[in-house]
């Protein structure tokens, strides 16, 4: 199957900075990537989606100013946590759609942010 | 978005067939029922998909109903390996919307 990487698997910051998360899809273009949170026991919540070359769309509760996305190429997509405050700590998680007769969604390994 | 219900939890012996049920009454036609899981502190991972037929891979089997307001996701001879949230997603090309999932356990 494809492969979706994300980057880095694991991250502690402190409180104010800044953390960005890559997402690549290794062997396959991807026009849409899709970032995800997930806290504990809970399902994973679409944060927003991104698109090559234009603008993401955030889902509705999510600040745009808070989590930034860059899709600058049809292979990487970053999420960008500003301003991180202990609250922020989550498993991230992003998708990555290759289209085709069946359209499919990868998923990387996710990133587990730890805000200090 | 349509809506899909699934038992929040279920147990299974392992070697036996794990049957789980997901209701999707409010899907569109055009949108095709996936199942992904996550085994714990990953992302998700494919497991099978289909629109109508019943589809079958060497993951898993699938079989939907002819109304297509439910489906079986089947895994013949579960492993422990196979301990995870299993999630039932309705879709076509717009983005997945996950549910709550079925905690499956599998026990030796």
């Amino acid at each position: 199957g494809a492969v979706v990487s994300q980057h880095p698997s694991w991250v502690i910051c402190k409180s104010g900075t800044s953390v960005k998360i890559e997402c690549r899809s290794l062997d396959f273009q991807a026009t849409t990537m899709f970032w995800y949170r997930q806290f504990p026991k809970q399902s994973l919540m679409l944060m927003a989606t991104s698109n090559e070359g234009s603008k993401a769309t955030y889902e509705q509760g999510v600040e745009k100013d808070k989590f930034l996305i860059n899709h600058a190429s049809l292979t990487l997509s970053t999420l960008t946590v500003t301003s991180a405050h202990p609250e922020d700590s989550s498993f991230y998680i992003c998708s990555a759609n290759r289209e085709g007769r069946d359209t499919e969604a990868f998923f990387g390994q996710g990133t587990r942010l730890t805000v200090v | 978005d349509a809506k899909t219900t699934q038992p929040p939890s279920m147990d299974c012996a392992e070697g036996r067939a794990a049957n789980l049920p997901c209701n999707h009454s409010t899907i569109s036609g055009n949108e095709y029922v996936y199942w992904y899981r996550q085994i714990h502190s990953q992302g998700p991972q494919y497991i099978i998909h289909g629109l109508k037929n019943n589809e079958t891979n060497e993951m898993a089997s699938l079989i939907i109903t002819e109304d297509r307001k439910s489906s079986t996701l089947i895994l013949p001879h579960a492993t422990l390996r196979d301990t995870a949230v299993y999630y039932c997603l309705p879709y076509n090309t717009d983005k997945l919307i996950f549910g709550t999932g079925t905690r499956l356990q599998v026990f030796p």
